[in-house]
C-alpha cells in the first residue's frame, strides 16, 4: 500500500470553476503537508505548506488538512487556464534524520478557457 | 538569484552504459536532495546531502547508483551500468536549512534503451 494516495486524473474544468484536489495518507507520523505545482517539463514548485490541521489560505488557493482522517485537500477558486498543471501533494515527518518528502502521484488539471 | 540547475536536461543511453547527472543547488544551500520519478509512479526520494556528507541514502535503489558532492557545492549522480528500469526523471532539490522549503530543479530526463 502506498503511503500517499492521489487520484491521477486528468481533471478538466471550465475557467472560473472551483477545483478540489485531494490526497489521503496512511502514516500518522506525517506532520507537515505541502502542495506543489508542476508545469510540463519543469520541476515542482511549492504552492502551499502547512503543519497543522485546519485551513490555510493564500489568494485563490486554500489548503485543508484533516489529520484525524489522514486527508488533505487543495482548493482553487476562480480557476484560470494558467492553473493547468500537475498538482502534487507531499508530506513528511519531523522525527527522522532527514527531511525527505513523500509524494503522491500527482493530479493533472486542465482548465478550459 | 539563480534557481536549482540540472545538466543535462535529457539523456538517451543504451543499457550497460554509464551516465552522470549534475545538480547545482541554489547558492548557499547546504542541503541537497535527489529524487526520481519513473513513468507512472510518484516522485521518490533517493538521498540527502548536508554539505558534502550523506545524511540519508536510504532511497538509493542499488549499488549501481553513486552520488557525490565534493566540496559541498554541486552534486553528481552516476548510474553505472544503466538498466532499462533506470529510465525516468531525476530531480534535484536544495534547501538552506534541513526543515525549510525544498526548491526543485527542472529535472534530467533519462531514457535507457
Amino acid at each position: 500500500q502506498k503511503e500517499v494516495e492521489q487520484d491521477p486524473g486528468p481533471l478538466s474544468v471550465p475557467e472560473g470553476a472551483i477545483v478540489s484536489l485531494n490526497c489521503t495518507y496512511s502514516n500518522s507520523a506525517f506532520q507537515y503537508f505541502m502542495w506543489y505545482r508542476q508545469y510540463s517539463r519543469k520541476g515542482p514548485e511549492l504552492l502551499m505548506y502547512t503543519y497543522s490541521s485546519g485551513n490555510k489560505e493564500d489568494g485563490r488557493f486554500t489548503a485543508q488538512v484533516d489529520k484525524s482522517s489522514k486527508y488533505i485537500s487543495l482548493f482553487i477558486r476562480d480557476s484560470q487556464p494558467s492553473d493547468s498543471a500537475t498538482y502534487l501533494c507531499a508530506m513528511g515527518d519531523l522525527e527522522g534524520a532527514t527531511n525527505k518528502l513523500i509524494f503522491g502521484t500527482g493530479t493533472l488539471l486542465a482548465v478550459q478557457p | 538569484e539563480a534557481g536549482v540547475t540540472q545538466f543535462p536536461s535529457h539523456s538517451v543511453i543504451e543499457k550497460g552504459q554509464t551516465v552522470t547527472l549534475r545538480c547545482d543547488p541554489i547558492s548557499g544551500h547546504d542541503n541537497l536532495y535527489w529524487y526520481r520519478r519513473v513513468m507512472g509512479k510518484e516522485i521518490k526520494f533517493l538521498l540527502h546531502f548536508v554539505k558534502e556528507s550523506k545524511q540519508d541514502e536510504s532511497g538509493m535503489p542499488n549499488n549501481r547508483f553513486l552520488a557525490e558532492r565534493t566540496g559541498g557545492t554541486y552534486s553528481t549522480l552516476k548510474v553505472q551500468p544503466a538498466e532499462l528500469e533506470d529510465s525516468g526523471v531525476y530531480f534535484c532539490a536544495s534547501s538552506q536549512d534541513q526543515w525549510e522549503t525544498q526548491y526543485f530543479g527542472p529535472g534530467t530526463r533519462l531514457l535507457v534503451l
